[in-house]
């Protein structure tokens, strides 16, 4: 079964205090991986995609990197404004499977002043 | 507007009742896609249209889900006999193309069955 899975759950951070969120995916035929931002009360916003293994792209403090297993989204010197639960969704090849993305749980991050 | 729009931003209806979500989605969008978000979960999908058809709808629940798209713009989601578990924020999404490239989400609607 096709499965995406977040970590972690919950992130504080210090401003200013670099780190990583995972998405972790197995899946029988990707056709893409999908970072959303949401905040509270919102829709998710789009942030990035990814299509293939070594592929990167970057987004003021934000940068996400793309293996044949995970995905990290890196979140360099963040700033309170960007906390924010952090989506990560996959596109998974039709062929019986449903042309929506499926999402994973989410990291609920905190960046404290 | 300029973004996806979805009315009521809050429903609350009794149980075994009926409700009408609706979503309007950015002009040109030919691609609409509908999901559910519980607290603490990611949005699960629903229904995806490409124009007026339902392309995929094997995420709906249950027979008492319903989605219409008729004129290949505004989507209306359909729930008969709503139930508590039927409470949840419901989301839809437009992108210029299948494939959920670049969707864009509305704002949801928070569904409360009592």
């Amino acid at each position: 079964e096709d499965q995406v899975t977040q970590s972690p759950e919950a992130l504080r951070l210090q401003e200013g205090e670099s780190s990583s969120l995972n998405c972790s995916y197995t899946v029988s035929g990707l056709r893409g991986l999908f970072w959303y931002r949401q905040d509270p009360g919102k829709g998710p916003e789009f942030l990035f995609t990814l299509y293939s293994a070594g592929e990167e792209k970057e987004k003021e403090r934000l940068k996400a990197t793309l293996t044949k297993k995970e995905s990290f989204l890196h979140i360099t010197a963040p700033k309170p404004e960007d906390s924010a639960t952090y989506l990560c969704a996959l596109a998974i090849r039709s062929g019986g499977g449903a042309d929506g993305l499926t999402f994973g749980k989410g990291t609920h991050l905190i960046i404290q002043p | 507007g300029a973004g996806v729009s979805q009315t009521p931003s809050n429903k609350v209806t009794e149980k075994g009742k009926y409700v009408e979500l609706r979503c309007d989605p950015i002009s040109g969008h030919t691609a609409l896609y509908w999901y559910r978000q519980s607290l603490g979960q990611g949005p699960e999908f629903l229904i995806y249209f490409q124009g007026t058809g339902a392309a995929d709808d094997s995420g709906l629940p249950n027979d008492r889900f319903f989605a219409v798209r008729p004129e290949g713009s505004v989507s209306t989601l359909k729930i008969q006999r709503t139930e508590r578990g039927d409470s949840a924020v419901y989301l839809c999404a437009s992108s210029l193309g299948p494939l959920s490239a670049e969707a864009f989400f509305g704002q949801g609607t928070r569904l409360t069955v009592v």
